[in-house]
């Protein structure tokens, strides 16, 4: 099971926002972190804990290892507002995402 | 470019089946495993299961099996979901994803609406 913390995130644009995802068991560092905006499907931002995906900004940053993960967007931009989900792959079947933060204007 | 493109919203009684397609374009199609995952209103994604488009291979979610199938027809490079016994809580967007390795997904479909309402 993957818990996300907290479930809303109220930041100013321009300040840091800090994203945490918990797993009831060791998943190594094989977990990764999407971005989903209403209407859009979701993209994918960071994988193995801390790699960004192709094109994403350097402002996304991704820690941790084992149960305890972290996603951090160091200044936010409009653009960045947005439902986040972490998704562990390594106890698999099933694929398991956590539940979101969805991150909002302050 | 890589697209993944679905067919169209769809309204069904509960008790019956629904079929979703998933037509892939701008990549090699049988080099990369489709999932699909879904998101019911006002809920988190959900995993269904994958399938190999160069072998047919399935893994379904053990709290889908018996009432999912997917299958492909690599001729038009398209994939299907059908989900059977439908029930109000089936009410959800369904998404095919393709996985780039390791079940990291990094094309997505737009998303099909299931409703299911009697």
């Amino acid at each position: 099971v993957m818990t996300q913390s907290p479930a809303t995130l109220s930041v100013s644009p321009g300040e840091r926002a800090t994203l945490s995802c918990r797993a009831s068991q060791s998943v190594s560092s094989n977990l990764a972190w999407y971005q989903h905006k209403p209407g859009q499907a979701p993209r994918l931002l960071i994988y193995d804990a801390s790699t960004r995906a192709t094109s994403i900004p350097a402002r996304f940053s991704g820690s941790g290892s084992g149960t305890e993960f972290t996603l951090t967007i160091s200044s936010l931009q409009s653009e960045d507002f947005a439902v986040y989900y972490c998704q562990q792959y390594d106890n698999w079947p099933p694929l398991t995402f956590g539940g979101g933060t969805k991150v909002e204007i302050k | 470019q890589v697209q993944l493109v679905q067919s169209g919203a769809e309204v069904k009684k509960p008790g019956a089946s629904v079929k979703v397609s998933c037509k892939a374009s701008g990549y090699m199609f049988t080099y990369y495993y489709i999932h699909w995952v879904r998101q019911a209103p006002g809920q988190g994604l959900e995993w269904m299961g994958w399938i190999n488009p160069k072998s047919g291979g399935t893994n379904y979610a053990q709290r889908f099996q018996g009432r999912v199938t997917m299958t492909r027809d690599t001729s038009i490079s398209t994939v299907y979901m059908e989900l059977s016994r439908l029930r109000s809580d089936d009410t959800a967007v369904y998404y095919c994803v393709r996985d780039q390795a390791k079940q990291l997904f990094d094309y997505w479909g737009q998303g099909t609406l299931v409703t299911v309402s009697s």
